[in-house]
């Protein structure tokens, strides 16, 4: 069964930084391009961030780029999300989630971050 | 940056069909997906490339893509299908898109 786990929210100053972690399980981690997709609170989703299977290539949405990093660690079957300089606007649900092809075919429960002073 | 719109919402009565509508900038050149969400739950993945269904889910859901705009429908919706919807699209030009979100009532 295939399992993402997030991990590392929590509440941060502005201008702050936090580090998300996912565990994944259940296939084959190091095959698969992975994502972090955000919902601000009663908002809609975002694609935040991807890296391909290796790491060598990694992408971002506009308003993270500069601030957030996308890595990974294959041999530990994990994927990560270094988020620096946070603002207001950053706060959400982070969700891990696994890329098929065109889509998400596999998410995580969430991790909520709030940025707040 | 290229944008999907979606109602914001959408009413059915038990057992009828509901319609929720995803437009986009020729989207039908591109794959459309769809998510299901439920208050304090993860998205779940309904239907992807444009019509086809995860294991598991049920027949009840459908999807076309043609033109502009991508459709959802479900047939003899229940009430365990109230749920926010999310369509998505991708291409290389686009990277990942989400539509804003379509609230389904079961009423």
């Amino acid at each position: 069964e295939v399992q993402l786990v997030e991990s590392g929210g929590g509440l941060v100053q502005p201008g702050g930084s936090l580090r998300l972690s996912c565990a994944a399980s259940g296939f084959t981690f190091s095959r698969y391009w992975m994502n972090w997709v955000r919902q601000a609170p009663g908002k809609g989703l975002e694609w935040v961030a991807n890296i391909m299977q290796d790491g060598r290539e990694k992408y971002y949405v506009d308003s993270v780029k500069g601030r957030f990093t996308i890595s990974r660690d294959n041999a530990k079957n994990s994927l990560y999300l270094q988020m620096n300089s946070l603002r207001a606007e950053d706060t959400a649900v982070y969700y891990c989630a696994r890329v098929t092809g065109t889509y998400f075919d596999y998410w995580g429960q969430g991790t909520l971050v709030t940025v707040s002073s | 940056s290229y944008e999907l719109t979606q109602p914001p919402s959408v009413s059915v009565s038990p057992g009828q069909t509901a319609s929720i509508t995803c437009s986009g900038d020729k989207l039908g050149d591109k794959y459309a997906c769809w998510y299901q969400q439920k208050p304090g739950q993860s998205p779940v993945l309904v239907i992807y490339q444009n019509y086809k269904r995860p294991s598991g889910i049920p027949e009840r859901f459908s999807g076309s893509n043609s033109g502009n705009t991508a459709t959802l429908t479900i047939s003899g919706t229940q009430a365990m299908d109230e749920a926010d919807y999310y369509c998505q699209a991708w291409d290389s030009n686009t990277d990942w898109v989400f539509g804003g979100g379509t609230t389904l009532t079961v009423l």
